[in-house]
């Protein structure tokens, strides 16, 4: 089985700041790495695909990057409304999450 | 616009088997994959099972032995079924759309989801 990893478990932020969501992948996946967006009693949403494609509708201050094992997704301003729970997955093989980082207001 | 619902049980005893079932609206239930996935309560995401209308399911091998997910082409639903649950099944079950997202390579996500709904374990 893969397993996916992620740091930090929880970061605290200001809005306007440049956040980075690290993703690790237990063997290499290329680029078959998804991260996706929960709000608290909401569904997730898919904010990146193929690691560093963005979604249609995504905000662009969204980005991913990585290949292989290690991944990176970065808000590059922080917003009101991205204040959640962030979760990469792998679609390598299965559909493994990641266990998550919670980013909440500093 | 494709929507998904999910419906079933909200209590399930102990050693018994849930099951759920995921209407497709909007869409149809043969052009795509479809997925499981739960969330214990306070805690992360867990991939179970996802399958192609007529394929070969493919399975959480941590749940394997008790899970089962089908189509039902007739109905444009989806089911699962997880037998001999503890109350460590305990979770807001999602279904889920699985897309290929780029027209060129197998990269897939899941890109339409149900709302979820809670399953209570306990006799």
């Amino acid at each position: 089985d893969i397993q996916m990893t992620q740091s930090p478990s929880s970061l605290s932020a200001s809005v306007g700041d440049r956040v980075t969501i690290t993703c690790r992948a237990s063997q290499s996946i290329r680029s078959y790495l998804n991260w996706y967006q929960q709000k608290p009693g909401k569904a997730p949403k898919i904010l990146i695909y193929a690691a560093s494609s963005l979604q249609s509708g995504v905000p662009s201050r969204f980005s991913g990057s990585g290949s292989g094992t290690d991944f990176t997704l970065t808000i590059s301003s922080l917003q009101p409304e991205d204040f959640a729970t962030y979760y990469c997955q792998q679609s390598y093989s299965s559909g493994a999450f990641g266990p998550g980082t919670k980013v909440d207001i500093k | 616009q494709v929507q998904l619902q999910e419906s079933g049980p909200g209590l399930v005893k102990p050693s018994e088997t849930l099951s759920l079932t995921c209407t497709v609206s909007g869409g149809d239930i043969s052009r795509y994959y479809w997925s499981w996935i739960r969330q214990p309560p306070g805690k992360g995401l867990e991939w179970i099972a996802y399958m192609y209308y007529s394929g070969t399911p493919n399975y959480n091998p941590s749940l394997k032995s008790r899970v089962t997910i089908s189509v039902d082409t007739s109905k444009n639903q989806f089911s699962l079924k997880l037998s001999s649950v503890t109350a460590a099944d305990t979770a807001v079950y999602y279904c889920a759309r699985r897309q290929q997202l780029s027209p060129h390579y197998y990269y897939y996500g899941l890109d339409v989801w149900g709302q979820g709904t809670t399953v209570t374990v306990s006799s």
